[in-house]
């Protein structure tokens, strides 16, 4: 299971932290890539970013520069951080894990919204 | 990059009808190194994340019901919904993951009931 965990208002500038916590499996599988996905309120959805076993990431390139992925192997879980947030960033923030094998996402959280707003 | 386009925008149809939902891709998904198309298929009902579906094209997921099937090759894909039950309302999204810079999802299809 996911769920991801975060603040839910997040002022303009500031930087947005958001985590997942993975249970019934290991963040360290070779079998999944561990992703961020997001859906502004009546859109469609955004890949953001992923990371792989460990260390590989990957970034969508319209956010790689404010954002960063990245895991803790002890805690088993991933995260996600987006520096100088502003309104466009308002959206439910879902993680979410591929399975290499389908390349395809075959889990997700149930999603958390964030609103930017002073 | 790639981008991918879905039509229509919407449909509505009555219970028991056939629904098809078409994705189009700007450039090939399909990989001559191992014969996949590298597309899938999500529904995401109202409030809820949105669940795989299809992948590769036409491999229905585990627990998928067999009403549901992908088909289409290239940059021509089609989701088809058989025997349409009021369960399947939902907005629908192709997904590709073919070259970067990575996962792109279509606009979506919203599906309602007549």
């Amino acid at each position: 299971q996911l769920r991801e965990s975060g603040p839910g208002l997040v002022k303009p500038s500031e930087t947005l932290t958001l985590s997942c916590p993975v249970s019934g499996g290991s963040v360290r599988s070779g079998d999944y890539y561990w992703n961020w996905v997001r859906q502004p309120p009546g859109k469609g959805l955004e890949w953001i970013a992923y990371i792989y076993e460990g260390g590989i990431t990957k970034y969508n390139p319209s956010l790689k520069r404010r954002v960063a992925i990245y895991m803790d192997t002890s805690r088993n879980q991933f995260s996600l951080k987006v520096r100088s947030v502003i309104a466009a960033d308002t959206a439910v923030y879902y993680c979410a894990r591929a399975r290499l094998a389908a390349d395809a996402f075959d889990l997700w959280g149930p999603g958390t919204l964030v609103t930017v707003s002073p | 990059d790639i981008t991918v386009t879905q039509s229509p925008d919407s449909l509505a149809l009555s219970l028991g009808e056939r629904a098809a939902i078409n994705c189009k891709s700007s450039q090939s998904l399909f990989s001559t190194s191992d014969n996949k198309n590298y597309l899938a298929w999500y529904q995401q009902k109202s409030g809820q994340p949105p669940r795989l579906l299809i992948y590769w094209a036409s491999t229905r997921e585990s627990g998928v019901p067999d009403r549901f099937s992908g088909s289409g090759s290239g940059t021509d894909f089609t989701l088809t919904i058989s025997n349409l039950q009021a369960e399947d309302v939902a907005v629908y999204f192709c997904q590709q993951y073919f070259t970067s810079p990575g996962y792109t999802f279509g606009p979506g299809t919203r599906l309602e009931i007549k």
